[in-house]
C-alpha cells in the first residue's frame, strides 16, 4: 500500500526544546513538502524539497529545518527558535516539482504538535 | 498565484447536490483550477482540475466559464461524509508554485 506515513500522530514538547517530525513516503515521488496549520486556517508552506539534497524554504521557514538525505524521506524539526510551534503539521509529496503533476500533492495523516 | 474568494461555509442535506462558487478575478492565461478536500485532522486530498469549460471525474463536476473568473465545484448528491473544508487554489503550470490554501468552505451535510 503506497503512502505517506508521518510519526507520531500526536506530539508533546516542553519549550526550548528542538523536535524532529517524520515523514516518509513510498510512491517514489520526487518532490515533498511541509506544511504548517493553525487553527481555522489554511495550510502555509514551510519547506520544500524537489529532489534529494536540495529543498527551499517556503512562506514561514524561520524557526524549522529539513534535510533530503533520501528520495523517501523528509524529515522536519522544530526548533527552540520558532516562537509559536503548536499546531498540526503535514507533510505532502507529488510526483514532480513543476507542471500539473505538482499540484496533485499526497498528503500524509499529520502530526499535531503541542508546545507547552 | 491569483487570489481566490469563496463563501466560508455551506449548509445542505443528504443526497442534494452541492455547488462551491470560487471567485478568482485575477486568474492569469497559463493558471490552472484545482480543488481539494480536507476532513478534520487529516491532510487535503486532491479533487479535480480543469483549465476551461467542464471537467468531471468519479466524484466531482469542475465548471469553468468563458472568461475563467469564477469556477465552480459540483457535488452531486452528497452524503454525511461529504462533510469537510473544500479549499480552490489557482496556479500556473510552469515552474514551481506554492500551493496557496485560502480558509476554504466548510460544508456541513445533515441527515
Amino acid at each position: 500500500d503506497g503512502g505517506i506515513t508521518q510519526s507520531p500522530k500526536y506530539l508533546f514538547r516542553k519549550e526550548g526544546q528542538n523536535v524532529t517530525l517524520s515523514c516518509e513516503q513510498n510512491l517514489n515521488h520526487d518532490a515533498m513538502y511541509w506544511y504548517r496549520q493553525d487553527p481555522g486556517q489554511g495550510l502555509r508552506l514551510i519547506y520544500y524539497s524537489q529532489i534529494v539534497n536540495d529543498f527551499q524554504k517556503g512562506d514561514i521557514a524561520e524557526g524549522y529545518s529539513v534535510s533530503r538525505e533520501k528520495k523517501e524521506s523528509f524529515p522536519l524539526t522544530v526548533t527552540s527558535a520558532q516562537k509559536n510551534p503548536t499546531a498540526f503539521y503535514l507533510c505532502a509529496s507529488s510526483i514532480s516539482y513543476g507542471g500539473l503533476a505538482e499540484y496533485e500533492q499526497y498528503f500524509g495523516p499529520g502530526t499535531r504538535l503541542t508546545v507547552t | 498565484l491569483a487570489k481566490t474568494t469563496q463563501p466560508i461555509s455551506m449548509d445542505s442535506y443528504e443526497g442534494q447536490e452541492v455547488n462551491i462558487t470560487c471567485s478568482h478575478n485575477n486568474i492569469a492565461t497559463n493558471d490552472y483550477i484545482t480543488w481539494y478536500q480536507q476532513f478534520p485532522s487529516q491532510g487535503p486530498r486532491f479533487i479535480i482540475q480543469g483549465y476551461k469549460t467542464k471537467v468531471t471525474n468519479e466524484v466531482a463536476s469542475l465548471f469553468i466559464p468563458a472568461d475563467r473568473k469564477s469556477s465552480t465545484l459540483s457535488l452531486p448528491r452528497v452524503s454525511l461524509s461529504d462533510t469537510a473544508v473544500y479549499y480552490c487554489l489557482v496556479g500556473e503550470d510552469t515552474g514551481f508554485q506554492k500551493l496557496v490554501f485560502g480558509t476554504g468552505t466548510r460544508l456541513l451535510v445533515s441527515p
